[in-house]
């Protein structure tokens, strides 16, 4: 079976870009998460959804930071104006439920390295 | 404040030796589930083990072992007999359902065994 599928794995640009990164979830998963990976803030939740439908924000950084999720196979993060700062590893992460009566995995996409100039 | 503490930093150990990692968490919830997670120098997050507030049990699966102790607010994890694979960084992790269930990590220890 897939994993959860990141793309893209590496992205270089220059600030003031638009950067898009992509996630497919696990067929069948109805929650989808969103963390950011650095040296100094360790693994950040950003967003994350239940159902498509965006749950709980507070992670987002700022403005400059919007995600979507149009259906239950897709999601989108996307950084407009990106800035040097914003250089991470982003990972996405689903599981089917978080609720006691299941296991409460999350599965982690490979993660997209993002390096902004 | 930070729910899920993992002083360690790094560690480093060579081959064969035992290497325990601690991890002490903080929570008022009654129902709360503990994680770990591995990351290989690859990148990926490859998850470990969980355990759930209601089940105290020690567990062991092959070379790694797992000490959840409520009163102290710890689950640690021991790798016996370590070996060069074994280097990573381990995060541990707590989900809370007051919290809608979500993960928050800690800060990771980084293992190193050298050969």
């Amino acid at each position: 079976d897939a994993g959860v599928i990141q793309s893209p794995r590496h992205e270089v640009t220059e600030m003031g870009q638009e950067v898009t990164l992509r996630c497919k979830p696990i067929s069948g998963h109805d929650y989808l998460f969103w963390y950011r990976q650095t040296m100094m803030r360790g693994l950040e939740l950003l967003i994350y959804f239940n159902n498509n439908v965006p749950i709980d924000d507070s992670g987002m950084p700022e403005d400059r930071f919007s995600a979507k999720m149009p259906n239950a196979s897709f999601s989108t993060l996307k950084i407009q104006p990106s800035e040097p700062r914003d250089s991470a590893v982003y990972f996405c992460a689903s599981s089917f439920t978080l609720r006691v009566s299941n296991t409460g995995e999350l599965f982690f996409g490979e993660g997209s390295r993002l390096t902004v100039l | 404040a930070q729910k899920v503490t993992q002083a360690q930093t790094e560690i480093s150990v060579v081959e064969k030796e035992d290497v325990t990692l601690d991890c002490v968490y903080e929570t008022r919830d009654t129902t709360y589930y503990l994680f770990w997670y591995k990351q290989p120098p690859s990148g990926e997050l490859v998850f470990l083990i969980r355990r759930n507030s209601f089940d105290e049990q020690n567990e062991i699966s092959g070379r790694y072992s797992w000490n959840f102790q409520k009163s102290t607010s710890s689950f640690n994890f021991t790798i016996t007999a370590s070996q060069v694979v074994d280097s990573a960084v381990y995060f541990c992790a707590l989900s809370e359902a007051a919290d809608d269930y979500k993960l928050s990590f800690g800060a990771g220890t980084t293992v190193t065994v050298r050969a």
